[in-house]
């Protein structure tokens, strides 16, 4: 599958814990955007990175980080977590920086549960 | 403030009936508006971008800056169509970022 994937598929853990979440873009594609979609929020915009750097940023906490490493994957970090970031997080990746010809291709999506 | 709104958080018809998904957008400049599709929790899809003008699965939408819609039609209606659907906005100065409504589910009986 050339699709962008993520993992882990689910994730439980408990408040104040940290967990990682990892998503690998469709190749050759070099942007990748997480999202965050939870029931209260609905889709909501967290970061996006460009070739490793970071691009755009959204109402994302500060007790989250981000980064793109060199092979183009990109890892999430959700630090200090509390029971309002359980969500269905999802990665996507585009060809370019965006725009209208710069279509988004989302992965499945890494559902977090915090108990 | 950019913003996308979706009057209707769910919307029941009958196979065969026409629909139309409402998306009222405000943005201070020249936006790029897009549908995706999210079947039973999967992935989203892209189902149409305003740029192409295309028919993707029966759909059609058509940007309209003076009511700032871009509405989601179908003529008739199929159950296979039965989804939660996204109206989103983007901008390529911020980065491409997409806003999203807060979706409209819809439900299309036999």
């Amino acid at each position: 599958d050339s699709g962008v994937t993520q993992t882990p598929k689910h994730l439980i853990t408990a408040t104040g814990q940290r967990v990682t979440l990892r998503c690998s873009p469709r190749s050759g594609d070099l942007s990748v955007y997480w999202y965050q979609q939870s029931l209260d929020q609905g889709l909501q915009f967290l970061i996006q990175y460009y070739n490793g750097e970071e691009r755009a940023k959204g109402n994302i906490l500060e007790r989250f980080s981000a980064q793109q490493f060199p092979d183009l994957h990109s890892e999430l970090n959700l630090s200090s977590l509390e029971l309002g970031d359980s969500a269905l997080y999802f990665c996507a990746s585009s060809p370019g920086r965006g725009g209208l010809y710069n279509e988004q291709f989302f992965g499945p999506g890494t559902r977090l549960t915090v108990l | 403030a950019q913003r996308v709104t979706q009057p209707e958080k769910l919307l029941s018809v009958f196979k065969g009936a026409p629909v139309e998904l409402k998306c009222n957008y405000s943005y201070s400049g020249s936006p790029e508006l897009f549908w995706y599709v999210q079947y039973s929790r999967q992935r989203l899809q892209l189902l149409l971008r305003h740029i192409s003008r295309e028919s993707i699965k029966g759909f059609t939408a058509d940007l309209n800056k003076g009511e700032t819609s871009f509405h989601l039609k179908k003529p008739f209606a199929q159950e296979e169509d039965s989804a939660m659907y996204y109206c989103a906005l983007s901008s390529y100065n911020q980065g491409g970022k997409l806003i999203f409504g807060q979706g409209t589910e819809l439900s299309v009986k036999p």
